[in-house]
């Protein structure tokens, strides 16, 4: 089955405590994506990824990395959370080239930093 | 810039009524997608329907239509006899084909619900 996993589905931590959410698709999509959903803004985009070794900031960057070492896996990290970046997360992923290509995404990561 | 509108926050409709979702949009990119998604309460997003800036015809998938009326920049989303699982997040977004990180662009949403 096609699909984008997310890991973890739900997350409570604390301020400065760094973690990795995962994000692996099996449709082999060389563009990959991650945005937040906060509550009166839909989503925004914080990195994506053309391809291998290939990452670019959106538009919410700040206090986030990405790493694109194989393709079909596009983890987000957090060095140093805080309490703004409790938000609900999603990764996405397409093939490129076409503005019709849909973007299929994650079931989600719900991120609460206390 | 590009930019999507959703101008109703929250919506009541009987079941079996049909209900329209509004969506205007801003792109100086002649080529671009619109696409709608429906987010239940579970959270993750679900994909409906999509509409090309060049598709002769508006888009149906089902249940689901899209008005597409591109002089007035507007993509309504038309879902025919509700049912009460349509109930909802509905999200319009869209993608220029010019983007070079090929991002979609996200209105912020219409809450739906279905009443019995």
């Amino acid at each position: 089955e096609a699909q984008v996993t997310q890991n973890p589905r739900y997350l409570i931590t604390v301020t400065g405590k760094k973690l990795t959410v995962t994000c692996s698709q099996n449709m082999n999509h060389e563009y990959m994506s991650w945005y937040r959903q906060d509550p009166g803004l839909g989503l925004r985009q914080i990195y994506y990824s053309m391809n291998v070794e290939v990452t670019d900031k959106g538009d919410v960057p700040e206090g986030y990395k990405v790493s694109r070492k194989e393709k079909r896996n596009f983890p987000l990290i957090l060095e140093s959370p805080s309490p703004n970046q409790t938000s609900l997360y999603f990764c996405a992923s397409s093939l490129p080239g076409l503005a019709s290509n849909e973007q299929f995404f994650g079931p989600g990561t719900r991120l609460t930093v206390l | 810039a590009q930019k999507i509108t959703q101008t109703q926050p929250g919506m009541f409709v009987q079941e079996k009524e049909a209900v329209t979702l509004d969506c205007t949009y801003d792109t100086s990119d002649p080529s671009y997608g619109l696409f709608w998604y429906k987010q239940p309460s579970s959270g993750e997003m679900i994909f409906l329907i999509y509409q090309g800036s060049y598709d002769q015809q508006n888009a149906t998938e089902g249940r689901y239509s899209l008005n597409f009326q591109k002089a007035r920049k507007s993509a309504n989303l038309v879902i025919s006899a509700s049912q009460l699982g349509d109930s909802a997040m509905y999200f319009c977004a869209m993608r220029d084909q010019m983007d070079s990180n090929y991002q979609l662009i996200w209105g912020a949403g219409t809450k739906l619900i279905i009443k019995p």
